[in-house]
């Protein structure tokens, strides 16, 4: 079983700011199958980054994804106020294991 | 608009059963792998299920393996779960997503990238 370790838990950080988030796999994975999603309270997912640094559609350059191997990383460069959420990563594709990371929180400081 | 809309979601007690539904619009379904997702109060998401675009392949997270069955119509662009012999640890929002693709000439990416709100079980 793929375990995807994120950290931090949490990231307290003032709009503006640079946020860096990472995703790590206990073994090797295909970044062909890394994805991020944001979700907000109350609200469904929302992908961000699929193929570990493709941004999806209508998604802001300000998000950047990289990685390969075992370490990914998800970037915001400036944040914006609507882009204090939780963030996930996961890895995809349609055969197990399809698993997520516990999630980051990036809070308003 | 490509949206995927579910119902069905309940009190449910104990070693109950209950089906859940989604209705998808604006793509061609039938091209499409299909997945559920659900959240439990409080915390992250876990995959629950896949099926392929014909419903000969469909996948289990170990933990629903027996007790879960994941359908689908194309002739009627909808997605079902059906969940028997239910536990308090199914208590959870139930998400229907699409499972996009990307083709190259080298490889295959999936991610998951249409979403619907969710549709609530308790177990209770």
């Amino acid at each position: 079983e793929i375990v995807l370790t994120q950290s931090p838990g949490t990231l307290s950080l003032s709009p503006g700011e640079r946020a860096t988030l990472s995703c790590r796999a206990s073994r090797s994975i295909s970044a062909n199958n890394l994805a991020w999603y944001q979700q907000k309270p109350g609200q469904a997912p929302r992908l961000l980054i699929y193929g570990a640094s493709s941004r999806a559609t209508d998604i802001p350059d300000r998000f950047s994804g990289s990685g390969s191997g075992t370490d990914f990383t998800l970037i915001i460069s400036r944040l914006e106020p609507e882009d204090f959420a939780v963030y996930y990563c996961q890895q995809c594709g349609t055969s197990p294991p399809l698993t997520f990371g516990g999630g980051t929180k990036v809070e308003i400081k | 608009e490509v949206q995927v809309v579910e119902s069905g979601g309940a009190l449910v007690q104990p070693g109950g059963a209950l089906r859940v539904s989604c209705a998808a619009s604006g793509f061609s379904f039938s091209s499409y792998w299909m997945s559920w997702v659900r959240q439990a109060p409080g915390k992250g998401l876990e995959w629950v299920a896949n099926i392929k675009q014909d419903g000969s392949e469909k996948y289990y997270v170990d933990s629903v393996k027996g007790r879960f069955t994941i359908s689908r119509d194309n002739a009627k662009n909808s997605l079902e779960l059906q969940m028997n012999s239910l536990r308090t640890e199914d208590t959870a929002v139930y998400h229907c997503v699409r499972v996009g693709t990307t083709v190259t000439p080298y490889y295959y990416s999936y991610y998951m990238d249409v979403w619907g709100k969710g549709t609530t079980v308790t177990v209770s």
